[in-house]
């Protein structure tokens, strides 16, 4: 089983800024089938990134997505007040699927 | 547009079973890949089982294999989860989310909560 491990567990920042969340899998991901998701409090995870580096449909162009092996991060450029929220990373490449333990991004 | 929405969420004994159900709509339901995933009160997301789009194939978390069964009936757009032997642990809110031809999970619906209490 490939274990993500997600770093760091909060991480508290200002509207405007920039953050860098980190996902480090155990073993690495099969050709980059890795996703990022984003949930927020009583909402359903909604898919930012697959593939490691591609949005999805109308995710916004500050959401990248970056790494290959066993890194990964998933960039927000600039802050913006609705993206405070909690951050999943999962691979899919291999049996048994997995998540990460999460990032949680709060206001500062 | 897309929907998926989950339904059989009850409180039960530990011991007994359950079965969930997830209607799908807004799209041909019997070109994806489907799957369980759930969310304990307050903890993270974990993946709980999947299903290809005819039900040949199969696949389980350990923590769920031998007690849970995944099933769809393609010509009711539907998704089910049989649960048995049902433990404290397995209280979560339960997903279901439609994979893409890649296999990440682009749709996902509200949830169904199971509560295993005595």
């Amino acid at each position: 089983e490939i274990v993500l491990t997600q770093s760091p567990g909060t991480l508290s920042l200002s509207p405007g800024e920039r953050a860098t969340l980190s996902c480090r899998a155990s073993q690495s991901v099969s050709s980059s089938y890795l996703a990022w998701y984003q949930q927020k409090p009583g909402q359903a995870p909604r898919l930012l990134i697959y593939g490691a580096s591609s949005r999805a449909t109308g995710i916004p162009d500050r959401f990248s997505g970056s790494g290959s092996g066993t890194d990964f991060t998933l960039t927000i450029s600039r802050l913006e007040p609705e993206d405070f929220a909690v951050y999943y990373c999962q691979q899919y490449g291999s049996s048994p699927i997995t998540f990460g333990g999460g990032t949680k991004v709060e206001i500062k | 547009e897309v929907q998926l929405v989950e339904s059989g969420g009850v409180v039960v004994q530990p011991g007994g079973s359950l079965r969930l159900s997830c209607a799908a709509s807004g799209f041909t339901f019997d070109d994806y890949t489907m799957h369980w995933v759930r969310q304990a009160p307050g903890k993270g997301l974990e993946w709980v089982s999947l299903i290809s789009w005819d039900g040949g194939s199969t696949y389980y978390a350990d923590s769920v294999k031998g007690r849970f069964t995944i099933s769809r009936d393609n010509s009711k757009n539907s998704l089910y989860l049989q649960m048995n032997s049902l433990r404290t642990e397995d209280t979560a809110l339960y997903y279901c989310a439609k994979a893409t031809a890649s296999g990440s999970l682009d749709y996902w619906g509200q949830g169904t909560l199971v509560t295993v209490s005595s």
